[in-house]
């Protein structure tokens, strides 16, 4: 059974960077498929980030790209995100997710985790 | 980018009776390359549906989904009491985006 679990910092100063890791459990990630990242800011809808293919092919969202970095440590089997830059509208629900292909349906999520940006 | 208006915003029903859950997109989605998610409070989305017809791994079989080019349906044929969540469809024929969601609750 695979499993992701978000963890990271949930409150980050305004114009700080926000970094979220994924630990993935029941698969090995270094196998294979994209590992990424959708988010949803309160009382509005799901936005893709962006994901990651062993080790270091990346896919970004066109509009957050100039301030993303999607990363992964096989040996822990964790992948991560960095969003520099953060403003308040980055506040948002955060998910890890597992896909076939760099933009595609997503067949593993993790549960999500809140990060609130304060200025 | 696709644009996918999601109707109802909320269906109110009981538990045994049938849930129709539209997605409307704003141009025609190639390949029919949507899917459909539940997501129920503290606990990961789970995917039903993709290629809008095809069930996902363990989906009951009351789950259906149907549609192509631009409007899709996920209909659920009697619902249980675990099937009450919010359901969002989210389309992979382009860069991928998702629609607002739509709650279906008890009534």
């Amino acid at each position: 059974q695979v499993q992701l679990q978000e963890s990271g910092p949930g409150l980050v100063k305004s114009s700080e960077t926000l970094s979220l890791t994924c630990t993935v459990s029941g698969y090995s990630i270094s196998r294979g498929y994209y590992w990424g990242w959708i988010r949803q800011p309160p009382g509005k809808g799901l936005e893709w980030i962006g994901n990651i293919y062993p080790l270091d092919s990346t896919y970004y969202n066109p509009s957050l790209k100039s301030r993303i970095a999607i990363s992964m440590d096989t040996s822990r089997n964790q992948f991560s995100l960095k969003l520099s830059s953060v403003t308040a509208a980055d506040t948002a629900m955060y998910f890890c997710t597992r896909s076939s292909s760099p933009s595609y349906f997503l067949d593993y999520w993790g549960q999500g985790t809140p990060v609130t940006v304060s200025s | 980018e696709i644009v996918l208006t999601q109707s109802p915003d909320t269906l109110s029903l009981s538990p045994g009776e049938r849930a129709t859950l539209s997605c409307t997109a704003s141009q025609t989605v190639s390949n029919n390359y949507l899917a459909w998610y539940q997501h129920k409070p503290g606990q990961a989305p789970r995917l039903l549906m993709f290629g809008a017809s095809s069930r996902a791994t363990d989906i009951p079989d009351r789950f259906s989904g149907s549609g192509s080019g631009t409007d899709f349906t996920l209909t659920i044929s009697r619902l249980e009491p675990e099937d009450f969540a919010v359901y969002y469809c989210q389309q992979y024929g382009s860069s991928p985006t998702f629609g607002q969601g739509t709650k279906v609750e008890i009534k």
